[in-house]
């Protein structure tokens, strides 16, 4: 079945560590997209990229950084520059061209908590 | 930018009862509108979307949402809750960012809460 993989599901992290989540789709989607959850603030857009080795930063860049250098794969990287990093992280997809109504297709996301 | 307000972060209903949830939007442009459902600890699922045509929109499990241009609106509703729907349910609108991309913008969400 086509879908958005996201590992890892839970994830623990001290103080001063980066750490990378792993997005991965089989929907043939030209964009990708991550936003970050927080309870009762929504869904923040975070980075998004419309073509291989091209993205472009969304609402709240600071702090972390991302890669595209296949189509299937669009890994995020959360930095020790993130001030309060702890929060649900959800990747998402989209056909990005041609009929683009930018409906999302959504992974299961990962739980990031620094300790 | 285009942005969603939802009025009601927690909306509480019996099981049977009208579920009616509020969706109210900002646009330069016709809009593309979206409802999305999020179970604990999960992703985002599509239930419902508004492109063009009809403005009565018929989703997944039973709901229904209608694009009202003159109240700039897109209220979610079902006639009869079920304890399943119990969830985090959340309106977006498509915002252009590039001459062919779009994100979606969301709204801050409404935790639904159905009661025996």
């Amino acid at each position: 079945d086509g879908g958005i993989t996201q590992s890892p599901k839970y994830l623990f992290r001290k103080e001063g560590q980066n750490v990378t989540l792993s997005c991965e789709q089989n929907l043939n989607h030209d964009a990708m997209y991550w936003y970050r959850q927080d309870p009762g603030q929504g869904l923040r857009l975070i980075y998004y990229s419309q073509i291989v080795n091209d993205f472009q930063k969304g609402d709240i860049a600071e702090g972390y950084s991302v890669s595209r250098e296949k189509k299937e794969s669009f890994p995020l990287t959360v930095t020790s520059a993130q001030k309060n990093p702890t929060a649900f992280y959800l990747c998402a997809s989209s056909i990005g061209t041609g009929k683009n109504t930018g409906e999302l297709f959504f992974g299961e996301g990962s739980r990031l908590t620094v300790l | 930018a285009q942005s969603v307000t939802q009025l009601g972060s927690h909306v509480s209903v019996s099981e049977g009862a009208l579920v009616l949830l509020r969706c109210n939007y900002s646009s330069s442009v016709p809009p593309y509108l979206f409802w999305y459902v999020q179970y604990p600890n999960q992703g985002l699922q599509l239930l419902l979307k508004y492109t063009t045509g009809a403005t009565l929109v018929k989703g997944i499990n039973g709901f229904e949402a209608e694009f009202k241009k003159s109240e700039t609106s897109f209220h979610l509703t079902k006639p009869s809750a079920h304890m399943s729907d119990a969830a985090e349910y959340f309106c977006a609108v498509s915002d252009r960012i590039s001459n062919s991309g779009y994100a979606l913008n969301f709204g801050k969400g409404t935790s639904l809460l159905v009661t025996p």
